[in-house]
């Protein structure tokens, strides 16, 4: 079936520093993928999403792009804030599905001043 | 707009008690799911409701687990009785399934239920 694997964390950054949180996906043709963050004390949001191979989302200086090759959905940013501290979750809606969601483990992020 | 609502927030219970959750969708929302969040785990899906229909509900543990969504709109997820391994966040989302769309939900605050 489809899944996400996501790298572990947690991850501990200081302020300005490159963001990496990895992402595969293991899916039968080709999914919707989407990056949730949770913040402390708060449900899950939507951070960005990719609907087809090569598209990159982007949202508060987050960035993913839908690598159909590698069956990758890396985040990144370029210079993390204290306020980017949270727990960020990758998913997947299936092809013929797409009410289907399936999440990853969660990768918990801290940035330090 | 009002996002999805949840309650109860926090619930501490003894084991074998019933406990229930209320979620009340964002309006105009046809879809609505339940998932169980357990500690440093992502959200897995227990049931979700297309309307009034429950459409998956293959990971809903049925023996002391069920749910209804009555008319639709709010829904309730019962657990009778609770067991240690229940304790968890119980995570609402809805979404508006509009055909083409790409599947964001929205998610309530969640119920933290811990089971004694």
């Amino acid at each position: 079936g489809n899944s996400v694997t996501q790298m572990e964390g947690p991850v501990t950054l200081s302020e300005e520093a490159f963001l990496t949180i990895n992402c595969t996906y293991t899916a039968t043709g080709y999914p919707s993928l989407f990056w949730y963050v949770q913040y402390p004390g708060e449900g899950l949001q939507l951070l960005l999403k990719a609907t087809k191979a090569d598209d990159k989302g982007s949202n508060k200086g987050f960035e993913a792009t839908y690598r159909k090759e590698t069956t990758s959905f890396h985040l990144e940013k370029g210079s993390v804030q204290v306020s980017d501290s949270a727990v960020y979750f990758c998913a997947l809606t299936g092809l013929y599905n797409n009410n289907d969601m399936r999440f990853g483990a969660g990768t918990r992020l801290t940035v330090k001043p | 707009e009002a996002g999805v609502v949840q309650s109860p927030r926090y619930k501490i219970i003894e084991k074998k008690q019933p406990v229930a959750f209320w979620c009340n969708p964002i309006s105009g929302h046809n879809t609505l799911y339940w998932y169980r969040q357990n500690l440093g785990q992502g959200p897995e899906l227990l049931i979700r409701y297309e309307n009034e229909e429950a459409v998956d509900d293959s990971q809903l543990p049925k023996d002391r687990f069920s749910a209804e969504r009555l008319k639709g709109v709010d829904s309730t997820l019962k657990i009778q009785p609770a067991e240690l391994g229940d304790s968890a966040v119980y995570l609402c989302a809805s979404s508006l399934d509009l055909q083409g769309a790409t599947g964001e939900l929205f998610f309530g605050e969640g119920s933290r239920l811990t089971v004694l």
